[in-house]
């Protein structure tokens, strides 16, 4: 497609669960981001991507939130372990790159913890 | 580390009346700054952007902003506002040598027909 496609767009999951959120960026797009946003609050950022690599990951909040995107494309938001304040909408966005004027976003995905 | 604050959490107006949201963020350097707007249901969007240049920026659907660099601020306007204008507002910057985005909280706009 077009945009930056997330999926699923919903996923409930129990406490302690394991849970993995894909990111399909725009085609070509050398630049990935992942942001949180809680209930009410504006997008609050977790790690970014150049191509494969993992530029910066200083928003991750815990070590049990891990990203990858091994091939430089598709990217996954792994989150170990859930807990009830891992609850929020995971926003993937995607950029042309370095110095890009626009990041894309994606529509999200809900995750509620319970 | 940089912040952005967005004074109105809500914002409730007639159609036809007048906009203004401001924003203001924290960092002492050079930033970009950015205006996205999230219709119900839908993803973010870019409104518009200031890098430099003219500090008055005009965006998608009437919408402007304007940098004002001794404030550190840079509100959001429309002077006439319709119902299709309903919708979360987020001001957003990143310095100048970065991309990560650093948001403020959002001001959500209820226009009322």
């Amino acid at each position: 497609g077009a945009g930056v496609s997330q999926s699923p767009r919903y996923k409930v999951a129990k406490r302690g669960q394991d849970v993995a959120l894909r990111c399909d960026p725009i085609s070509g797009h050398v630049s990935l981001f992942w942001y949180q946003q809680a209930l009410g609050q504006g997008p609050e950022f977790l790690t970014y991507f150049q191509n494969e690599a993992q530029l910066d990951k200083s928003g991750l909040p815990s070590d049990r939130f891990f990203a990858e995107r091994p091939e430089g494309s598709v990217s996954t938001l792994k989150i170990q372990r859930t807990q009830q304040e891992d609850s929020a909408v995971y926003l993937c966005a995607s950029s042309l790159g370095q110095g890009s004027t626009e990041a894309f976003f994606g529509q999200g995905t809900r995750l509620t913890v319970v | 580390a940089q912040s952005v604050s967005q004074h109105n959490h809500h914002v409730i107006l007639s159609e036809a009346a007048s906009l203004e949201l401001g924003c203001n963020y924290s960092y002492g350097g050079t930033v970009n700054l950015f205006w996205y707007v999230q219709y119900p249901g839908q993803h973010l969007q870019l409104l518009l952007k200031y890098f430099s240049g003219d500090p008055l920026v005009k965006g998608i659907k009437g919408f402007e902003a304007e940098f004002i660099k001794s404030k550190f601020s840079f509100n959001l306007r429309k002077p006439s506002v319709q119902w299709s204008d309903t919708a979360e507002y987020f001001c957003a910057v990143n310095k100048a040598a970065g991309n990560k985005l650093t948001f403020g909280g959002g001001t959500r706009v209820l226009v009322k027909p």
